[in-house]
């Protein structure tokens, strides 16, 4: 597509329950990036994946958070027995690794706000 | 001490004045983008520069990797520019995650 799509656009669901949340990044763009952004604070790495190689999940804030991407198509970030803190703005952004490791293109998902009450 | 540092971390100013946000690094960089966030979330990447200088509209970047420190400008400003500019850079030689400043949050009044 022309830019990074995420889904839904808002997502409102109650404490304990699973949520998913879908990126459908830039076609070609190999790199792929969840973050994350409470009310009023920065923006948080959460995990990123390039290629087939394994994903860089060190910014997963707990096992009930994952993410899966098949080759360079979509993501799916689960969230499990969503908690209060876990609402935030998630946001979704993929970009073109060159194989001498330039980064080209990076563009951001409109986000999906998720709110656990 | 965040690796990305910006200032001011807020900024009004009147319509018409010319802005400037400056962005401070200590990590080798490959190349320092410059972000801005409306109100209700939303990111557009405005520049993405690993020299010199990039104009797009009102809007100019520069950058010296030397001083490891980047602005970006606004002229002209108008109140639809109201929002919070971030600058994020990777780590030197990756291409992982972008390490985020705090954002500057800039209001033009009318």
């Amino acid at each position: 597509g022309a830019g990074v799509s995420q889904s839904p656009s808002n997502k409102v669901t109650e404490k304990g329950k699973d949520v998913e949340l879908r990126c459908d990044p830039i076609s070609g763009h190999t790199a792929l990036y969840w973050y994350r952004q409470r009310l009023g604070q920065g923006l948080e790495f959460l995990i990123y994946f390039q290629g087939n190689s394994a994903p860089d999940k060190s910014g997963l804030p707990s096992d009930r958070f994952s993410a899966e991407r098949t080759g360079e198509s979509v993501s799916t970030l689960t969230i499990q027995r969503t908690q209060q803190e876990d609402s935030a703005v998630y946001l979704c952004a993929s970009s073109l690794v060159s194989r001498t490791g330039a980064n080209y293109g990076y563009t951001f998902g409109s986000g999906t706000r998720l709110t656990v009450v | 001490k965040n690796e990305v540092e910006q200032s001011p971390q807020n900024l009004t100013a009147q319509e018409g004045e010319f802005i400037t946000i400056n962005c401070s690094y200590s990590v080798g960089i490959s190349a320092l983008h410059w972000l801005q966030q409306h109100p209700g979330g939303g990111i557009v990447s405005l520049f993405m520069l690993s020299s010199g200088k990039k104009k797009h509209g009102r809007l100019i970047a520069t950058i010296n990797i030397q001083e490891k420190h980047s602005s970006l400008h606004i002229t002209a400003s108008h109140p639809r520019d109201s929002a919070v500019y971030i600058c994020a850079a990777p780590p030197s030689g990756s291409a992982r995650q972008l390490t985020f400043g705090s954002g500057t949050q800039l209001t033009v009044l009318p």
